[in-house]
């Protein structure tokens, strides 16, 4: 199995502007989790589905972020508009179970200017 | 609230034993004690877990102390490529989310 999929690796953007991310996590897994991590907060848990509905997005900073599950094999993570302090690298994550290790993408690394 | 203490930051010379302690004092009898790894620029990586029990697989052992309030991360023969952050997480099997601190920053060292 190629593992989690993320696209794109690196996203600049200006301000304002809408940022679509993509994951594709791995065949079978019934969790998908999205997270960001800054240097100032950490890795921080955004939002997760269980076989593709949201269960807990508590961690979604504000409305401009959005997040959909349309089928199990692919995931997007919007923010629209994008600011600044969006600036961070944006990590997908899936597991077999709600209880079993999580397995990481590589991360997009987003830059707004 | 920090469930887990690290030290920030470790070194170790490579192909010695890397030990990388973490204190869970306030652990719970249904939470595990989860490692990760963070290679600059990729994603955390899985390492090991457990609960009561020492555990082994090919990147390491975890051996957790009796009253279970603290645990040792080892990675036998360390090289190059295990510098990295590691992440020490406490959380049980019913539906806590892993909530990572800042780890403990490993340098090994030529």
């Amino acid at each position: 199995d190629a593992g989690v999929i993320q696209s794109p690796r690196h996203e600049v953007t200006e301000m304002g502007q809408e940022v679509t991310l993509r994951c594709k996590p791995i065949s079978g897994h019934d969790y998908l989790f999205w997270y960001r991590q800054t240097m100032m907060r950490g890795l921080e848990l955004l939002i997760y589905f269980n076989n593709n509905v949201p269960i807990d997005d508590s961690g979604m900073p504000e409305d401009r972020f959005s997040a959909k599950m349309p089928n199990a094999s692919f995931s997007t993570l919007k923010i629209q508009p994008s600011e600044p302090r969006d600036s961070a690298v944006y990590f997908c994550a899936s597991s077999l179970r709600r209880n079993n290790e999580q397995f990481f993408g590589p991360g997009t690394r987003l830059t707004v200017l | 609230d920090a469930k887990t203490t690290q030290p920030p930051s470790m070194d170790c010379a490579e192909g010695r034993a890397a030990n990388l302690p973490c204190n869970h004092s306030t652990i719970s009898g249904n939470e595990y004690v989860y490692w990760y790894r963070q290679i600059h620029s990729q994603g955390p990586q899985y390492i090991i877990h457990g609960l009561k029990n020492n555990e082994t697989n090919e990147m390491a052992s975890l051996i957790i102390t009796e009253d279970r309030k603290s645990s040792t991360l080892i990675l036998p023969h360390a090289t190059l490529r295990d510098t990295a952050v590691y992440y020490c997480i406490v959380r049980d099997n019913y539906g806590q989310n892993f909530v990572f601190g800042p780890g403990t920053r490993l340098s090994v060292l030529p």
